[in-house]
């Protein structure tokens, strides 16, 4: 059964500033996906990462895929107000069991003034 | 494109009653999913259905079920409702054949009081 455990869970920081949030899963698998929600809206698909070695960036977000180490990073470079949300990563259910995706508990960013 | 479509967006149940959610696709997706999104837990997913006709029970299928009569709508249904099913309920669909991603709706709030 896929586990996934972000860190941290929650996190305030200022702009400008850099700051990685963390994830590990528990068993294979083969894709991984970062999401965002807004605060009474719906997933925002950001990447999907199919590779050992992937690296996808857009705008100020950078994610990566070590499936070596079953561990995702997002990376956030010099951040902006408009970024505050919470991020979600998710594995694919590729190992057997239910299909679909198995999410992490979301890291509530907030970026301040 | 509409995508994802769910109805309704709000709803308050007493306990004991029942109601159906419903789901609809257009992008022809064979694969969709009903998650539950409480607060610091994530999203769990409920049911799931692998094309029409077919379901399939998630990691909290309890007090749930569903139904894939036709290819573009899922419904989610509850037969007595609980205080505990308060939650947002997302809908999902994804496609096949290489990155597998996922498209949500834009949730339904349901209360049990």
């Amino acid at each position: 059964e896929l586990k996934v455990e972000q860190n941290p869970l929650f996190l305030s920081m200022q702009e400008g500033k850099n700051y990685t949030i963390y994830c590990n899963y528990s068993t294979t698998s083969d894709r991984l996906y970062w999401y965002r929600q807004d605060p009474g809206k719906s997933l925002e698909s950001l990447f999907v990462l199919l590779s050992n070695g992937a690296v996808k960036q857009e705008g100020r977000l950078m994610a990566s895929l070590d499936t070596k180490a079953r561990l995702s990073t997002l990376h956030i470079t010099a951040a902006v107000h408009d970024l505050s949300a919470t991020y979600f990563c998710a594995g694919f259910n590729s190992g057997g069991g239910a299909d679909g995706l198995t999410f992490g508990k979301g890291t509530h960013l907030i970026i301040q003034p | 494109n509409a995508g994802v479509t769910q109805t309704p967006k709000f709803r308050v149940l007493k306990t004991g009653q029942s109601m159906t959610l419903l789901c609809a696709q257009d992008m022809n997706h064979e694969y969709m999913y009903w998650y539950r999104q409480d607060p610091g837990m994530g999203l769990r997913l409920i049911h799931y259905s692998v094309g029409e006709g077919t379901t399939a029970k998630g990691e909290v299928p309890d007090g749930y079920n569903v139904s894939r009569l036709k290819k573009q709508n899922f419904l989610l249904g509850l037969e007595s409702a609980a205080p505990s099913q308060t939650s947002v309920y997302f809908c999902a669909s994804r496609t096949t054949g290489g990155s597998e991603k996922l498209f949500f709706g834009s949730g339904t709030q349901l209360s049990v009081l």
